[in-house]
């Protein structure tokens, strides 16, 4: 079993609608949570960053961690086209432990 | 500049041939990170410094060899490489070298091995 599993997709949506990404986990000592945006041809770049449980939001975009299901989710509202990309989620336990990656979500927003 | 920029963008190079991939940072970090993207699969640590130092090596094959001179420049020296190694390398840079700080990365060198 993998440490991170991260539907791989692509998930296709019309323009304005409401996405929702997720990852699982199994170490339940992982406390910090990120999500990463990777577009075409670019490096990721930090879209996300919660720690432990509970909700975060900056503009179109939550972050939901749900420890006791081993879960956490982005939300994005009002869809565009520019959200067309890949979203990585990452975790750890914190100090020295190296960041868990998923593989991946490739997300496609139709005009 | 800024951010972090890597060089070169494309590199194809066949299996016996040697080169390097360089990495710069201008954001004043202290930490530096080698990754291997593989298709579908996870971002794969290969090597951490912190300070300069190296504090990680993720069992990486020797055909790969770092350098860090100083905090702002990475270099990961390939020789002998084989065609599984065909990845996107990417670098990144963190103010420190805890993995839960966020990490900043540059737009990696695709490489391709004949």
């Amino acid at each position: 079993q993998k440490e991170v599993e991260q539907d791989p997709g692509p998930l296709s949506v019309p323009e304005g609608a409401i996405v929702s990404l997720n990852c699982t986990y199994s170490n339940s000592a992982f406390q910090y949570f990120m999500w990463y945006r990777q577009y075409s041809r670019k490096g990721p770049e930090l879209l996300m960053y919660t720690y432990s449980s509970g909700n975060k939001e900056d503009g179109r975009f939550t972050a939901q961690v749900d420890k006791s299901s081993k879960y956490i989710s982005l939300f994005i509202r009002d869809s565009q086209p520019s959200d067309s990309a890949t979203y990585l989620c990452a975790m750890n336990p914190g100090g020295n432990y190296q960041l868990i990656w998923g593989a991946g979500t490739k997300l496609i927003i139709k005009p | 500049e800024t951010g972090v920029t890597q060089t070169p963008r494309h590199l194809v190079m066949g299996m016996t041939n040697k080169k390097s991939l360089k990495c710069e940072q201008h954001l004043g970090h202290n930490a530096m990170y080698w990754y291997k993207q593989s298709a579908k699969k996870p971002l794969e640590l290969m090597f951490v410094y912190n300070f300069k130092e190296q504090t990680e090596n993720n069992s990486v094959p020797s055909r790969f060899s770092p350098e860090c001179p100083n905090s702002s420049h990475l270099f990961l020296h390939l020789h002998t490489l084989q065609p599984e190694d065909s990845a996107l390398y990417l670098c990144a840079s963190s103010i420190g070298g805890d993995s839960n700080q966020p990490q900043h990365f540059g737009d990696g060198t695709r490489l391709s091995i004949l």
